[in-house]
This record gives C-alpha cells, structure tokens and sequence, in this order.
C-alpha cells in the first residue's frame, strides 16, 4: 500500500549546523517525491523534488537524498537559519494521472539562535 | 512570481450552514486540487480536477462536497451542510507541467 511517513517528529539544531531530516515510503512504485516546508498559519511551501532515476539533487542549501533500495528519503539544510523553523513534510506523488499528493505526518524542526 | 490565492483566509459558519471557498489557481496550470489539514495533523487529499471534471477523490469528499470551476480563474470548494469536523484549514494547489504542486495560504474554516 501507499505510506509516506516521518522517522521524527521534532528536530532541535543550532543556528549553523546542518539538519537532516527523513522520510520512509512503503510504495516502491513510487517515483516521484516532494519536500515541503510550512510554517505557522501558512500554506506548504515547495522547497524541492526528485524522481526515481535520481539519487541526489541539489537546491540552494538544501539537498534531497533518495535510497529506492530503503525506501528512504531525506532532506539535508545547510547551515541552518532561523528562518529555517517550520514543519517540513515529504509527499509521494501517487501513480494515478490525477497526482494527488500523499503527505507524511511532518517533522518540526527548531533552530536555537 | 505567479502564486495561488485563496479567499477568505478565515471562514466562520454555523453547523448546517452552506460554505463556499475560492481558490485562483496559477493561470496556465491545468490540474488543480484541494486538501484539508485538521489542526496539528498532516495534509489530506480531498479532490483532483482536471478538464473541468474531477478526476480523483478521497472517501473524504462525500456527497456533500462539490467543486467547480465556475469561469476560467476560479476554482471552488462547496460544503453543503457543515459538520463541526470539518472545521480545518483548507488547501488549495495547482500544479505544473512537471508535476509539482503550489499552494495557496489556505482557508480557515471553523464550524461552530
């Protein structure tokens, strides 16, 4: 079946480091992934995607990782910034045409100034 | 840069009452959805829309649910009679020729 979920609930990092945050899926059919970040009173916001044929791809600080073999997603910030407080979430776009998007429960991620 | 809008950004409405939500999809997005999110939980899928025909729905989107895309920038959510679970936020989202899915600021919608 289709499950999209988060391995943590809340991540609390220092201004500067770097977070990882994960996401297992069940469905290995699965071939396209999405983080997004939401932050209080507000919408989700696209941060950034990868397909099955990639394993890595890289947007400005962050990095999505992709281990099919796993099942295993993961979205790398670096230098974290306080501006960077939110609840991330990954979605799995399911195989069907209509593309609804199934989201993960979110992890909460803290940055201490 | 182009950006969904929803409207209102809060909706207060007795239990029973008719809502209806408005969504403007970005404007040469094709497929359009809207989702739910019960305060502290995830994101739900309610319906996809393409073509002016829905083309997926959740086993929340019952019978009292309907959308319509009544002109060629407006995209609406309708509740016929309100239970006072629905009260959430709302989402609606466009989508681009690669797939990835925007969102608007989303609609809350208490049911007293």
């Amino acid at each position: 079946g289709e499950n999209v979920g988060l391995h943590l609930p809340t991540l609390s990092v220092q201004e500067g480091d770097n977070s990882i945050i994960n996401c297992a899926y069940s469905n290995s059919a699965s071939d396209y992934f999405i983080w997004y970040k939401q932050e209080s009173g507000k919408g989700p916001q696209f941060i950034i995607d990868i397909r099955s044929n990639m394993d890595k791809r890289q947007g400005q600080r962050v990095t999505v990782l992709l281990n099919k073999t796993v099942k295993h997603l993961s979205l790398q910030i670096a230098a974290t910034q306080p501006g960077d407080s939110a609840v991330y979430f990954c979605a799995e776009i399911s195989g069907n045409q209509g593309g609804k998007l199934i989201f993960g429960q979110g992890t909460e991620l803290s940055v201490k100034p | 840069e182009p950006e969904v809008t929803q409207t209102p950004s809060h909706q207060v409405t007795q239990m029973g009452q008719e809502v209806i939500l408005r969504c403007v999809p970005i404007s040469n997005h094709l497929y359009f959805y809207w989702y739910r999110q019960i305060l502290g939980q995830k994101v739900e899928f309610l319906v996809s829309f393409y073509n002016n025909e829905i083309s997926e729905k959740s086993e929340i989107f019952d019978d009292q649910f309907s959308v319509e895309r009544p002109d060629g920038s407006n995209f609406t959510l309708k509740i016929r009679s309100t239970k006072l679970e629905d009260s959430a936020m709302y989402f609606c989202a466009s989508r681009d020729e690669n797939l990835r899915q925007f969102f608007g600021p989303g609609t809350r919608l208490t049911v007293l």
